[in-house]
């Protein structure tokens, strides 16, 4: 089965970019049948879908409406991951972070980020 | 953005049957939406149960299923053990974008 391990930094200040990875094994990020999302949990917003990218003879990108304006999924194949990016996070941005595959069956352990100075 | 509605909680008694419910804003769901299920316990991940309306996963245990009910995805639970009791989330594919639903408490008492 697919292995999900996340890493980024757990402190981020308003106004900054918050920029995680998730590093693949067991599967290629350019594989054409894979896609790789993005997914947040907090007390005051629940489980939220955040963003995929998946390719297919190119690569795309589908993201929530509620983060669209702010949010990057970009894969660096050179290394097999995919990482995150969210820029000018205010604290409703802190959540726990979660990587998942494409029908969620395998997840990254979770990264805690909070916003605050 | 669509609001996915589910119930807050629901209690069933051990060995007793329960249906999750799953809804959206938009109308009703439909097999194009491709219902998940998810089972999420205090401090762990949430983890799969059910894709694309009604397919297992390997470790799905047989108990749940998952099904179309009066124009909402539903989840069944049919001899509700003691471990049942968790979080259950659903998650709707709108197009590209995937909504969540705000999660249902299940309390086996």
């Amino acid at each position: 089965q697919v292995q999900l391990q996340q890493s980024g930094p757990g402190l981020v200040k308003p106004s900054q970019t918050l920029s995680l990875t998730c590093a693949i094994s067991g599967d290629s990020v350019s594989s054409n049948r894979a896609v790789w999302n993005w997914i947040r949990q907090s007390p005051s917003r629940g489980l939220e879908w955040l963003g995929r990218t998946y390719y297919r003879s190119k690569w795309s990108n589908d993201y929530a409406i509620s983060v669209k304006s702010r949010i990057t999924i970009n894969p660096d194949t050179s290394k097999n991951q995919f990482s995150l990016h969210l820029n000018s996070v205010t604290p409703e941005d802190t959540a726990v972070y979660y990587c998942a595959t494409f029908y969620f069956d395998s997840w990254g352990q979770g990264t805690l980020v909070t916003v605050s100075s | 953005q669509a609001v996915v509605t589910q119930e807050p909680s629901l209690t069933v008694s051990p060995g007793g049957t329960v249906t999750l419910t799953c809804g959206s804003s938009t109308g009703a769901v439909t097999s194009g939406h491709y219902p998940y299920w998810f089972q999420q316990k205090p401090g762990q991940a949430p983890r799969a149960l059910i894709y694309d309306t009604s397919t297992k996963h390997s470790w799905t245990p047989a108990r749940f299923s998952g099904s179309l009910l009066g124009g909402k995805a539903a989840l069944t639970l049919s001899g509700a053990q003691p471990e049942d009791e968790a979080d259950y989330y659903c998650l709707l594919v709108y197009g590209g974008p995937r909504v969540f639903g705000g999660g249902t408490t299940l309390t086996v008492l």
